[in-house]
């Protein structure tokens, strides 16, 4: 299969501050990109579907402007959380594929904890 | 409105016995069914995959079952491994895309 990177695995910050999460497909060119959440105990959420290129298509009650997603490149997708509050903390995952109808591959996710 | 459902949150199972975990599913147009397994802090792994044009597919160990009728499936894990122990997550998608929605998970405890 093919392999996805996300960065970082952690990270702890303070209330009001961004944090910037990268997703990487490293061994071949994602064309689209998903961002998943999930709350403890709860099932994965899609946030949105970005396309290499074009703006991101976010899902019903997720924030745009407090979750940026950008995906300049065929390789790399990131998605800042501006203005981070408590309740924002959460696991979050990325997938990648080639395009939308082949096999997404999924990210090893990211544990953000806003304190 | 949940499209996908595990009504189960969690199973356990003796090693060696055969592991069975259902997910139901609400919308017909969704036509491609796929069976992740996740570690804690960790991204899901996929298992297994099923066309709606299909009603079984079966790889080493693992076998998915889709009921279109009653718009169910299930994983069957046989035998159970220890190893196994995981919270097992279903998933569906239109057109066979990617763009997938989760059920809720099951954890899986499979006891030597």
């Amino acid at each position: 299969g093919a392999v996805v990177s996300q960065h970082p695995s952690w990270v702890i910050c303070k209330s009001g501050t961004s944090v910037k999460i990268e997703c990487r497909s490293l061994d071949f060119q994602a064309t689209t990109m998903f961002w998943y959440r999930q709350f403890p105990k709860q099932s994965l959420m899609l946030m949105a579907t970005s396309n290499e290129g074009s703006k991101a298509t976010y899902e019903q009650g997720v924030e745009k402007d407090k979750f940026l997603i950008n995906h300049a490149s065929l390789t790399l997708s990131t998605l800042t959380v501006t203005s981070a509050h408590p309740e924002d903390s959460s696991f979050y995952i990325c997938s990648a594929s080639r395009d939308m109808n082949t096999e997404a591959f999924f990210g090893q996710g990211t544990r953000l904890t806003v304190v | 409105d949940q499209q996908v459902k595990q009504n189960s949150p969690s199973l356990s199972v003796q090693e060696g016995r055969i592991s069975i975990l259902n997910c139901d599913y609400t919308n017909s147009m969704f036509d491609y069914f796929l069976w992740y397994k996740k570690y804690p802090a960790e991204g899901p792994t996929f298992l297994i995959s099923i066309s709606s044009i299909k009603d079984k597919n079966e790889d080493g160990r693992f076998t998915v079952f889709l009921n279109k009728s009653a718009k169910h499936l299930s994983l069957h894990i046989v035998p159970s491994q220890p190893g196994d122990s995981a919270v097992y997550f279903c998933a569906a998608s239109f057109n066979a895309g990617n763009m997938l929605t989760f059920g809720g998970g099951t954890r899986l405890m499979v006891k030597p």
